[in-house]
């Protein structure tokens, strides 16, 4: 069983549309909980990170983590076609190395 | 801006044939970061620098395959007699020296094929 799991898609939705991108976790040891953003045949973006429970807000994206479940959460409201890529998740314990999941391929048609 | 430059993006090669990619940051950091990306999976965690020690190696990291980081700065990745295997996106991530939680900042990669 894989650390982090991370369905992998491809997710299909219409502009405007809300996005709910997850991952869920094993290991409860993790404290620091991340979205990267990756366009094709590019480097991860970092999008947002959250410490440990709760809720962090960043325009039309919102970051969620519930470390009861060990399950992580990205929204992106009023999604837009630029909006397409690959969603990974990553995370790790204080500064340790980061483990990412697979990534969700997202695609907004207009 | 990535803040951090890889070369060559893209390097095609037969297989049993030496690679070396390179990785320079823009700016100092004493922590640089080495993972792999295969096509359809998320990057996996290869080996990392504070300043030139490497701290850690993954045991995806064979015998073949040997990174260094000189002078605490630059950093290259070479890996000899290349395997179809191999063939992957291979990414550099600095640290930031007053990171508290650890995030990376990914360089936009440089792209193996082994023919």
């Amino acid at each position: 069983q894989k650390e982090v799991e991370q369905d992998p898609g491809p997710l299909s939705v219409p502009e405007g549309a809300i996005v709910s991108l997850n991952c869920t976790y094993s290991n409860s040891a993790f404290q620091y909980f991340m979205w990267y953003r990756q366009y094709s045949r590019k480097g991860p973006e970092l999008l947002m990170y959250t410490y440990s429970s709760g809720n962090k807000e960043d325009g039309r994206f919102t970051a969620q983590v519930d470390k009861s479940s060990k399950y992580i959460s990205l929204f992106i409201r009023d999604s837009q076609p630029s909006d397409s890529a690959t969603y990974l998740c990553a995370m790790n314990k204080n500064t340790d190395k980061l483990i990412f999941g697979t990534g969700t391929r997202l695609q907004v048609f207009p | 801006d990535t803040g951090v430059s890889q070369n060559p993006r893209h390097k095609i090669t037969k297989r049993g044939q030496n690679v070396t990619f390179r990785c320079d940051p823009i700016s100092e950091h004493n922590r640089l970061y080495w993972y792999r990306q295969t096509l359809g999976q998320g990057p996996e965690f290869l080996t990392y620098f504070q300043n030139e020690a490497q701290l850690e190696k993954s045991r995806l990291l064979s015998d073949r395959f040997s990174a260094e980081r000189p002078k605490g700065s630059f950093s290259t990745l070479e890996i000899q007699r290349t395997e179809q295997g191999d063939s992957a996106m291979y990414l550099c991530a600095p640290q930031d020296r007053g990171s508290a939680t650890g995030e990376l900042f990914f360089g936009e990669g440089s792209r193996l094929t082994v023919l």
